[in-house]
């Protein structure tokens, strides 16, 4: 079992429509959560990061931490079809440590 | 947010000849650079760690004779990949981090193909 699942889609949504990505972990010992943007051929961007549980938001996205469920999500409001891109959930355990760990990635589609 | 370049972009090399790719974090002092390795459709692979002024801490299964990590500065490091095979090719990303390991920072990735 992988520690950090993420459905790899493809997902395909229509412009406007409310976008929900997701990724599950089984290491208990993770404390910062990240989702990262990336582009065809580019390197991954920061969108969002989370420490514990709790949500988070800035602008369209809003990211939502469950450590009780050890479950976290991405949400993308009013989807553009410039919000088409590869999305990688990644997770670290306590401060000190380095390594992500990183989910599969979700490719998403926004058709306009 | 922070900026971190790499060059070359893409680059096409011939079996056997070394290839270096260099990593820079453009408006921050980057205390830890990683180095990735992604293959199409699939997640970043973390090749190894590296400390400015310390030795790259290898994952397993990364050859560290044939994957060279220098990190000299806190600004720059650089990653050769020696006696290069059609199956090194790939696109290798660095990422940099300033001290909160949690906000690494990606560059924009080098597409490596070996003829």
């Amino acid at each position: 079992q992988k520690e950090v699942e993420q459905d790899p889609g493809p997902l395909s949504v229509p412009e406007g429509a409310i976008v929900s990505l997701n990724c599950t972990y089984s290491n208990s010992a993770f404390q910062y959560f990240m989702w990262y943007r990336q582009y065809s051929r580019k390197g991954p961007e920061l969108l969002m990061y989370t420490y514990s549980s709790g949500n988070k938001e800035d602008g369209r996205f809003t990211a939502q931490v469950d450590k009780s469920s050890k479950y976290i999500s991405l949400f993308i409001r009013d989807s553009q079809p410039s919000d088409s891109a590869t999305y990688l959930c990644a997770m670290i355990p306590r401060q000190g440590a380095q390594k992500l760990v990183f989910g599969q990635g979700t490719r998403l589609t926004i058709n306009p | 947010g922070a900026v971190v370049s790499q060059h070359p972009s893409w680059v096409i090399c011939k079996s056997g000849t070394s290839v270096k790719i260099e990593c820079r974090s453009l408006d921050f002092q980057a205390t830890t650079m990683f180095w990735y390795r992604q293959f199409p459709k699939q997640s970043l692979m973390l090749m190894a760690t590296s400390n400015e002024g310390s030795k790259a801490t290898y994952e397993q299964g990364v050859e560290k004779d044939k994957f060279l990590i220098n990190h000299a500065s806190l600004t720059l490091s650089t990653l050769t990949v020696t006696s290069a095979h059609p199956e090194d090719s790939s696109f290798y990303i660095c990422s940099a981090s300033g001290g909160a390991p949690e906000t690494q920072y990606f560059g924009p990735g080098t597409r490596l193909l070996v003829l």
